[in-house]
């Protein structure tokens, strides 16, 4: 079983501001993957990003930004120079991987809601 | 390429009546789930799909859900009889062997009053 937590639950910074989500896993699968994804007031879930287990190196895209930790079972998100528009729940999840990949059997953590004031 | 599409996009129903929420995966896609989001409970996985067939419901919660794949391109998810408990959001979800994120349609806004 998988169990994902999301210890904030509500986050609010001004514009500009860089701002983390916290995400902490519990898996007994030796292969797995790591997400983000985001859903804006308008409802729908939006794919952010993806890490596996066997690839701790962290990345940049743009203004995201994610700090993947197996030693403390982490998978921080960033988000840089935050705009209005980054304003939505924001989920993380994992899923177990079959055959060396996932397919999209997912479990959520509660989700934080981010606001970013102009 | 098109999304998930969900159908309806809103419903609402009044308790006891049967209620059918419709999901067309992305062409292509073998797996399908379906997703149901709560504030009490967030987002859980209700059920999915490999290859049109059924591989896991044990998130269904009780006898009155079911669903069914016909084909690679449809899924239903049927609520008979509808409580006001099941008042939530249904997300259908797709994805394949090989690529590792799940797509979520924009999912269905059910109310039972």
């Amino acid at each position: 079983a998988q169990k994902v937590t999301q210890a904030q639950t509500e986050i609010s910074v001004v514009e500009k501001e860089d701002v983390t989500l916290d995400c902490v896993y519990e898996t007994r699968d030796t292969t797995y993957y790591l997400f983000w994804y985001k859903q804006p007031p308008s409802g729908e879930l939006v794919f952010l990003i993806r890490r596996n287990s066997f690839d701790e190196q962290n990345e940049i895209s743009g203004r995201y930004s994610w700090n993947f930790q197996k030693s403390t079972s982490s998978f921080n998100f960033t988000i840089t120079a935050s705009q209005v528009v980054d304003s939505a729940v924001y989920f993380c999840a994992s899923g177990g991987a079959v055959g060396g990949t996932s397919y999209g059997k997912l479990t959520f953590g509660q989700g934080t809601i981010l606001t970013v004031h102009p | 390429d098109a999304g998930v599409i969900q159908s309806p996009r809103h419903e609402v129903t009044e308790m006891g009546q049967e209620v059918t929420l419709r999901c067309k995966p992305i062409s292509g896609h073998d797996y399908l789930f379906w997703y149901r989001q709560t504030m009490m409970r967030g987002l859980e996985l209700l059920i999915y799909f490999n290859n049109n067939v059924p591989i896991d419901d044990s998130g269904m919660p009780e006898d009155r859900f079911s669903a069914k794949m016909p084909n690679a391109s449809f899924s239903t998810l049927k609520i008979q009889p509808s409580e006001p408990r099941d008042s939530a959001v249904y997300f259908c979800a797709s994805s394949r062997q090989g690529v590792t994120e799940a797509f979520f349609g924009q999912g269905t806004r059910l109310t039972v009053v």
